[in-house]
């Protein structure tokens, strides 16, 4: 079945312990990306990839970091988590990213909280 | 790069037609519009999509006026596992060919027996 599969879906950490959201895509997309969801604000984009070894920040990047060494991962690191980082997060790929009418493929979310 | 504006909530009955409409006064001639549906604990879920005009699907329609200023989802005869949030977005693409993707707030439709 073509899925996103995000990993854990729920996580509870402390503040300033590194943590790592995983992410994987089994379609062969080029297109990998990272949302965060807050109440009243919609999806914000936190970063982007178009490839293997090619990202990009999105409007939120700051206090999180990606990695893309294999095309269908595309793991989401916090180094030094902070509160303000409790959200619901989700993973998204697409076929490509060279056009504007792609269809975006989301992952079921990870709601972390920073405590 | 488009905003988009959306009604934050709308209630309905089941049997009824729902019309959503999304205003993106700033849309650029290449970009396309999207409408996705999201669940509670789910990610969101492509519904449709189009440019100009009116483009139908099994669950949807979506009409683009000419101005391509607003774009209006309609539901037909919804029932009550449509109760969801909807998004509208508006990609587009920056100069370093990178898609840009702008979602709006979303708008909760409430669907009522």
């Amino acid at each position: 079945e073509a899925q996103v599969t995000q990993n854990p879906r729920y996580l509870i950490t402390v503040t300033g312990k590194k943590l790592t959201v995983t992410c994987s895509q089994n379609m062969n997309h080029e297109y990998m990306s990272w949302y965060r969801q807050d109440p009243g604000l919609g999806l914000r984009q936190i970063y982007y990839s178009m490839n293997v070894e090619v990202t990009d920040k999105g409007d939120v990047p700051e206090g999180y970091k990606v990695s893309r060494k294999e095309k269908r991962n595309f793991p989401l690191i916090l180094e030094s988590p902070s509160p303000n980082q409790t959200s619901l997060y989700f993973c998204a790929s697409s076929l490509y990213q060279g056009s504007t009418n792609e269809k975006l493929f989301f992952g079921s979310g990870t709601q972390l909280s920073v405590l | 790069l488009a905003k988009t504006t959306q009604p934050i909530s709308m209630d309905s009955y089941e049997g009824q037609e729902v019309n959503i409409t999304c205003s993106h006064n700033n849309i650029a001639t290449n970009d396309y519009i999207t409408w996705y549906q999201q669940f509670p604990s789910q990610g969101p879920r492509f519904i449709i999509q189009g440019y100009k005009t009116k483009v139908t699907n099994e669950v949807a329609s979506l009409f683009i006026p000419a101005d391509r200023k607003s774009s209006t989802l309609s539901l037909p005869r919804v029932s009550l596992s449509d109760t969801a949030v909807y998004y509208c977005l508006v990609s587009s693409l920056l100069v370093q060919g990178a898609q840009k993707l702008v979602f709006g707030q979303g708008t909760r439709l409430t669907i009522n027996p």
